[in-house]
């Protein structure tokens, strides 16, 4: 069965520091993974996914299948990334295996 | 260009109570779906719908009931309410491309079960 692990419920960095977001996944196929961003008081959207090999906002997630993990990255930490984040997992018909998130508070 | 709606925002219902969430996209897209989110738990699917006229269950179906009589339209009901139900509730939709394409989210529902 699939199964997608965010360790950090919560996790608090200072403006300018480094920041790393884990998600380690389960799954028996080939696995694509996304990570989804929910600002406050607004939707929760795509903030990037992996066979896109794409860098959203300063954040880069890089599949690492030896480790099974995909995890979020961002060298400059800045105020406007304070948000909820979920790693997610595409299982079958288009549906989706959410992590449990992570709350990122980035500290002036 | 209203993307995904959901109608109401905010509900309080007691036990055993009834009631329906309508999900609305104006995407055309072919994948309809209902999460519910709670605190420490993430988004689990509820059920989703992979055309009009289709449905299927998800993780956490028990309790509800879904119909996609209308390709715009998602709804989801909740026959007798329980206090365990309450939580927010999100409708996504995407297109029927397979493998990976993007989900587009609806603001939520709050739903409280007294």
């Amino acid at each position: 069965a699939q199964r997608v692990t965010q360790p950090e419920k919560l996790l608090s960095v200072f403006k300018g520091a480094p920041v790393e977001l884990k998600c380690n996944y389960s799954y028996s196929g080939s696995p694509e993974l996304f990570w989804y961003v929910q600002y406050s008081r607004q939707r929760l959207q795509l903030l990037l996914r992996h066979i896109s090999r794409e860098s959203i906002k300063g954040f880069t997630a890089d599949l690492n299948k030896g480790e099974t993990s995909f995890h979020l990255k961002k060298p400059f930490a800045q105020e406007e990334d304070s948000a909820m984040y979920y790693c997610a997992l595409l299982s079958g018909a288009n549906n989706l295996f959410f992590g449990t998130g992570t709350r990122l508070t980035v500290i002036p | 260009n209203a993307g995904v709606t959901q109608t109401p925002k905010f509900r309080v219902l007691k036990t055993g109570q009834s009631m329906t969430l309508l999900c609305a996209q104006d995407m055309n897209h072919e994948y309809m779906y209902w999460y519910r989110q709670d605190p420490g738990m993430g988004l689990r699917l509820i059920h989703y719908s992979v055309g009009e006229g289709t449905t299927a269950k998800g993780e956490v179906p028990d309790g509800y009931n879904v119909s996609r009589l209308k390709k715009q339209n998602f709804l989801l009901g909740l026959e007798s309410a329980a206090p365990s139900q309450t939580s927010v509730y999100f409708c996504a939709s995407t297109t029927g491309t397979i493998g990976g394409a993007e989900q587009f989210f609806g603001p939520g529902t709050r739903l409280t079960v007294l």
